[in-house]
């Protein structure tokens, strides 16, 4: 089994709907949550992160940590086709040492 | 402008031909890292550096070489490639606190294929 696990998709939805993205994950010792977005022939670049559980927003991002589940989300509302990237989750004990999803892409239909 | 930079983005190249993938970062950053990226198996960190003549293995260091003479530069040397080293690189850094509250600045990745 996997320590992160994702679903790889790939999801396409229409412009202006709401996606939620998941991850789950079997160390309870991870502690610090990111979410990545890696666009077509680019490296990923850090989206969001959190500490713990909870939720936090960024504009139309919100992501949410639920430790006791050991389950993470990653919500976009007024979904734009420049949303269209595939989306990493990374999480880490603090150790330095990431762990990533095998990353879910993400098509938005105009 | 701040950013990590790999050469070549693509190297098509024959089993036992000893290749170097070179990477730069111009932001002053301790901790770099590579990473090979495959379909169903995502980021697999190869081999990562503290700082300056400090280097670790990630979880699948076979087959490859690194060294930190620079704290700049981070190499990657694979001194005999094999088919199954054919893949997606990408090296990253981050500042000296740390991946977990920094976040990793990727290059645009290498395309390597190993016939």
């Amino acid at each position: 089994q996997k320590e992160v696990e994702q679903d790889p998709g790939p999801l396409s939805v229409p412009e202006g709907a709401i996606v939620s993205l998941n991850c789950t994950y079997s160390n309870s010792a991870f502690q610090y949550f990111m979410w990545y977005r890696q666009y077509s022939r680019k490296g990923p670049e850090l989206l969001m992160y959190t500490y713990s559980s909870g939720n936090k927003e960024d504009g139309r991002f919100t992501a949410q940590v639920d430790k006791s589940s050991k389950y993470i989300s990653l919500f976009i509302r007024d979904s734009q086709p420049s949303d269209s990237a595939t989306y990493l989750c990374a999480m880490t004990t603090g150790n330095e040492k990431l762990t990533f999803g095998t990353g879910t892409r993400l098509t938005i239909i105009p | 402008e701040a950013q990590v930079t790999q050469n070549p983005r693509y190297l098509i190249t024959v089993t036992g031909k000893k290749l170097t993938v070179t990477c730069s970062q111009n932001m002053n950053h301790e901790y770099m890292s590579w990473y090979r990226q495959d379909p169903g198996l995502g980021l697999r960190q190869i081999y990562y550096s503290m700082n300056v003549e400090v280097t670790d293995k990630g979880d699948v260091p076979e087959g490859y070489k690194v060294s930190r003479k620079e704290k700049r530069n981070f190499p990657l040397i694979l001194e005999s490639p094999s088919p199954n080293q054919t893949s997606l690189y990408f090296c990253a850094s981050s500042s000296p606190t740390g991946t977990y509250n920094s976040p990793l600045h990727f290059g645009n990745g290498t395309r390597l294929t190993v016939t």
